[in-house]
């Protein structure tokens, strides 16, 4: 069945460092690709997503390329913040469920 | 309310007792999902209503859990005579309508259980 893979974490850069958490996504069809973000504390909230094969998403500084060729979902932000501390989920939904990878914690200290 | 709501946002329970989760979705959505989020794992998917149709249960770990949907709206989950491997946050996570095509889900803050 469909699946996500994530990279594991944690991980832990300082602040302004690039970011990249990998992502990479088995499906028989065509899925809609997602990175939800889990802050300390809070429930998971939609972070970006992309709908079809080289849409990018974006938002806060985050981005991610829906790459078909190379079935990933890999998610950048060319400078971290204290306050980008969280948990995030990289997904996919196909036409039936939405499927989570594992989730990789992300620790930015100043 | 703007977002999806659950209570209690804190349940601790002694081992054997049953406890039951309530979440109420966002107005509109026809969709509604449960998660269990155990410590340092991904979501584990539980149950999913649509409208009025049968539940998909699916992800339910064992009888001890169910869940109920009144009116097309507030859902409650309950599990009953827990275990302390029940201890999670368990999310709810409403959408328009079932995921596909790319429909987000919008997820609540979650209740956090600890069954002593």
């Amino acid at each position: 069945g469909d699946s996500v893979t994530q990279m594991e974490g944690p991980v832990t850069l300082s602040e302004e460092a690039f970011l990249t958490i990998n992502c990479t996504y088995t499906a028989t069809g065509y899925p809609s690709l997602f990175w939800y973000v889990q802050y300390p504390g809070e429930g998971l909230q939609l972070l970006l997503k992309a709908t079809k094969a080289d849409d990018k998403g974006s938002n806060k500084g985050f981005e991610a390329t829906y790459r078909k060729e190379t079935t990933s979902f890999h998610l950048e932000k060319g400078s971290v913040q204290v306050s980008d501390s969280a948990v995030y989920f990289c997904a996919l939904s196909d036409q039936i469920d939405m499927r989570f990878g594992a989730g990789t914690r992300l620790t930015v200290k100043p | 309310g703007a977002g999806v709501s659950q209570s209690p946002s804190n349940k601790v329970t002694e081992k054997g007792k049953d406890v039951e989760l309530r979440c109420d979705p966002i107005s509109g959505h026809t969709a509604l999902y449960w998660y269990r989020q155990s410590l340092g794992q991904g979501l584990e998917f539980l149950i999913y209503f649509q409208g009025n149709s049968a539940p998909d249960k699916s992800g339910l770990p064992s009888d001890r859990f169910s869940a109920e949907r009144t009116g097309g709206s507030v859902s409650t989950l309950t599990i009953q005579r827990t275990q302390q491997e029940d201890s999670a946050v368990y999310l709810c996570a409403s959408s328009l309508k079932r995921t596909g095509g790319g429909e987000t889900q919008y997820f609540g803050p979650g209740t956090r259980l600890l069954v002593l």
